[in-house]
Formats: structure tokens, sequence, C-alpha cells
């Protein structure tokens, strides 16, 4: 079965207790991304691949860190939470490069909450 | 700046009662707009993707549509079943970004 699974699916941690969310698809997608959707701004990117070993910038990266080492697997890492973390995180892969129109698949999200 | 918005919020139907969804957005240059279901405690799931006005596409209840300005995902006869929250996307010609919007929250009540 084509998907994206993410790990954990609920997390609690405290200020500054570095974490990584895992995500790893399985249909050789090229593309993938990670959100954060928080109640009246919407999913919003964080980092984004194009492919292995590229990573870039979304709009609100700040305080997070990804790695792109293997295609199928892309991590995002907080290195020193803070609670305006708290978010509902999803990663998302795509066939081909940024210039694609195809569907993004997601996965079934990440709950954070930073005390 | 670019950007999605959608109308209303919220919306209760009784089943069986159609009703639309509506997309606005301002991109500078539309590769595509893309409206997504999304379930509770679930990620987005693709429903459909549009490319150019006047372009119409269907599944099952659903229909979407295009103009140069917005998009509407028409629900006729809605189930209970249809009860998610609708998103709407659009991604920029340069660079391909998605930029999404807020969502509508449907409801229908049986």
């Amino acid at each position: 079965e084509a998907q994206v699974t993410q790990n954990p699916r609920y997390l609690i941690t405290v200020t500054g207790k570095k974490l990584t969310v895992t995500c790893s698809q399985n249909m050789n997608h090229e593309y993938m991304s990670w959100y954060r959707q928080d109640p009246g701004l919407g999913l919003r990117q964080i980092y984004y691949s194009m492919n292995v070993e590229v990573t870039d910038k979304g709009d609100v990266p700040e305080g997070y860190k990804v790695s792109r080492k293997e295609k199928r697997n892309f991590p995002l890492i907080l290195e020193s939470p803070s609670p305006n973390q708290t978010s509902l995180y999803f990663c998302a892969s795509r066939r081909g490069t940024s210039t694609n129109t195809g569907e993004l698949f997601f996965g079934e999200g990440s709950r954070l909450t930073v005390l | 700046e670019d950007q999605v918005t959608q109308s209303p919020e919220a919306l209760r139907l009784q089943e069986g009662e159609s009703s639309s969804l509506n997309c606005s957005y301002t991109v500078s240059g539309l590769r595509g707009l893309f409206w997504y279901r999304q379930d509770p405690g679930k990620g987005p799931e693709f429903l459909f993707t549009l490319y150019s006005a006047g372009e119409e596409k269907e599944k099952e209840r659903l229909k979407a549509t295009l103009t140069k300005k917005e998009s509407f995902l028409h629900i006729t006869a809605p189930k209970p079943e249809d009860s998610a929250t609708y998103l709407c996307a659009v991604q920029q010609k340069r660079g391909g970004k998605l930029i999404f919007g807020q969502g509508t929250e449907l409801s229908v009540k049986p």
C-alpha cells in the first residue's frame, strides 16, 4: 500500500529536549516536505526536499532542521524545542520536482506538545 | 502577495442539502489548484487538480470548478460521510510552491 509513515504520532516533551520526527515514504517519490498545521493559520511549509541531499527552507523554518540522506526518509529535527513549536506536523511526498503538479501524499500527522 | 482564502470557515448542512465551498486566490502565475479533504486526526487526502479557467472535475457528489480568481467545490445531496475539512491550495508556476487556504469545515447532519 502506498503510504507516508510518520513517527511518533503523539509526543509530549519539555523545552530544550531534542527530538526527531521520522518520515518515510514507499512510493519512490523525489519530492518530500514538512508542514505544520495550526488553528487559523492553515498548513505552512517548514522545509522541503527535491531529492536526496537537496533541501531548502519553506515559510517557517526557524527552529527546525531536516536531512535527506536516503530517498525514502526525511526526518524533521527539533534541536531545542520551544512551546511555540507545539503543533500538528505533516510529512508529504510527491513524484517529480517542485515544478510538477502531481498530488501530494500526506502522512497521518504527528501531534507535538512542548511544555 | 500570493494568498488563498476559503469561505465559509464552517458550513452545516442537512443531509441532501446541496451547497458550495469557495476558494478565492491571488497568485503570480497559477500552475494548478488543488482540493484536499481532511478528516479529524488524519492527513489531507487529494481530491482534484484543476489547471485552467473553465475546467471542471467530478468525483461522486463533489464537483470542482475553476475561474481566473476562484474555485468552487460543489457538493450535491451530501451525506454525513462527506463531513470533513476541505482544503484548497494553489501551486505557483514559478518555483512550484503550494499555498494552502485555511479550510472549510463541513458538517452534514442526518
